[in-house]
């Protein structure tokens, strides 16, 4: 059964640092790995999909990488900012279609 | 972009209601959309796989006589919850992907999820 952990579960961060969110799963075999980002009460925004051929994917200040051998995924957010305050989460596609969540990183950027 | 329509986004009401949470994909097509259950600081949790004109796909210890999924068309399932307890409170969010696109590089839209509230 596929598991999925994110570390660490909060961060607090001063306005402007570069931060790394690392996501690891236990089942090498995926299809993808997608992150999201989920504000307080509201559903989820889709921020990169790596596929399982890729090595990263980059979208903005955000560069996230897949490690598929070794189970590990990192979401990079560069020179943070308040808006960027919210829960990530990392899921992936294993086979079965639907997504095997992590428990998410609350991120707090502080002004 | 591909968009995911979840209503209503907030019930609140007794014990004992039946509610009904739709989700429509609202321009593409998608033979299987998902059910998932977020429970306060917590991630989310498959409950159940929608099936375009045939049975949903309950996960374990998830009770379908009491979360009836109807999935009668390629662009909408309906996640009804019988009789709700408070204990069935928590955040419902749906997701589907395009059932016309490859599988590996198409992520997966959600809905913007339905806070049930059970008094």
């Amino acid at each position: 059964k596929q598991e999925v952990t994110q570390i660490p579960a909060a961060l607090s961060v001063p306005e402007g640092e570069n931060l790394v969110l690392n996501c690891s799963f236990t089942d090498s075999a995926i299809y993808n790995l997608q992150w999201f980002r989920q504000d307080p009460g509201k559903g989820l925004t889709s921020l990169l999909l790596i596929q399982s051929s890729q090595r990263e994917q980059t979208s903005g200040r955000l560069n996230a990488s897949l490690d598929k051998s070794s189970g590990r995924s990192t979401l990079y957010i560069a020179a943070s900012q308040p808006g960027d305050s919210a829960t990530y989460l990392c899921a992936v596609d294993t086979g079965r279609r639907a997504l095997t969540f992590g428990s998410g990183t609350r991120l707090q950027v502080q002004p | 972009g591909a968009v995911v329509s979840q209503h209503p986004s907030r019930v609140i009401c007794k014990s004992g209601t039946s509610v009904k949470i739709e989700c429509r994909s609202l321009d593409f097509q998608a033979t299987t959309m998902f059910w998932y259950r977020q429970f306060p600081k917590q991630s989310l949790m498959l409950m159940a796989t929608s099936n375009e004109g045939s049975k949903a796909t309950y996960e374990q210890g998830v009770e379908k006589d009491k979360f009836l999924i109807n999935h009668a068309s390629l662009t909408l399932s309906t996640l009804t919850v019988t009789s709700a307890h408070p204990e069935d409170s928590s955040f419902y969010i749906c997701s589907a992907r395009d059932r016309g696109r490859g599988r590996s590089n198409q992520p997966q839209h959600f809905g913007d999820g339905t806070r049930l509230s059970i008094l």
